[in-house]
């Protein structure tokens, strides 16, 4: 069974910190990460497709880093603010089953004005 | 472009009766996914579709679901009869393309209630 973990479950921040979260999936048969931003009461946006070990992507203030021979994904949020706060889930596809995303549990980021 | 289109929008239903819910997908985009979010299982993914084919079912939990795509701007995901744990929120997503390149656009989800 291939399993996505997201740590922290949870995190509040201040307003202007920096923070990061951690998507661990496994390294073998590695196809695609992505990475979803899910605000309250509305549905998971896309923030980024990763494919290629090292692969680094910016949208803004976020960025993410991917490493499939470890089998992680880091997210980065430069400077939270209050509108930052969201869960953000990470999923993960393999060769096996290159469209189907495994999602993981999610981190849910509370940005404290 | 108005997203990927879902209803009903909340069901609330008795146990034992059929359950349609229904999505139009963004225009254009060749492959359709079936989520489903409890607080149990997280989001997990029921069935998707490539032009209006099912490729991958092995998330539907039991006979009692079934999904159609009868064309390239519909899909339906029945239940039948339903029961009180498939309570949860149901979403829909469409994609462009393969998952190495092209994200899901999700659409607002059904929040269904069976009672």
């Amino acid at each position: 069974i291939l399993n996505v973990e997201q740590s922290p479950q949870s995190l509040h921040v201040q307003e202007g910190d920096s923070t990061n979260f951690t998507c661990s999936f496994p390294s073998s048969n590695f196809y695609a990460l992505h990475w979803y931003r899910w605000e309250t009461a509305k549905s998971p946006e896309a923030l980024f497709v990763m494919t290629l070990n090292g692969d680094e992507k910016k949208k803004g203030r976020i960025s993410a880093t991917l490493n499939t021979k470890e089998g992680y994904s880091y997210l980065y949020i430069k400077g939270s603010q209050p509108e930052d706060s969201a869960t953000y889930l990470c999923a993960f596809s393999d060769l096996g089953a290159t469209n189907k995303l495994i999602f993981g549990t999610g981190t849910l980021l509370a940005v404290q004005p | 472009d108005a997203g990927v289109i879902q209803s009903p929008r909340h069901e609330v239903t008795e146990m034992g009766q059929e359950v349609t819910l229904r999505c139009k997908p963004i225009s254009g985009h060749d492959y359709l996914f079936w989520y489903r979010q409890t607080m149990m299982r997280g989001l997990e993914l029921l069935i998707y579709f490539n032009n209006n084919v099912p490729i991958d079912d092995s998330g539907m939990p039991e006979d009692r679901f079934s999904a159609k795509m009868p064309n390239a701007s519909f899909s339906t995901l029945k239940i039948q009869p339903s029961e009180p744990r498939d309570s949860a929120v149901y979403f829909c997503a469409s994609s462009p393309g393969d998952s190495k390149f092209y994200e899901q656009y999700f659409g607002p989800g059904t929040r269904l209630t069976v009672t």
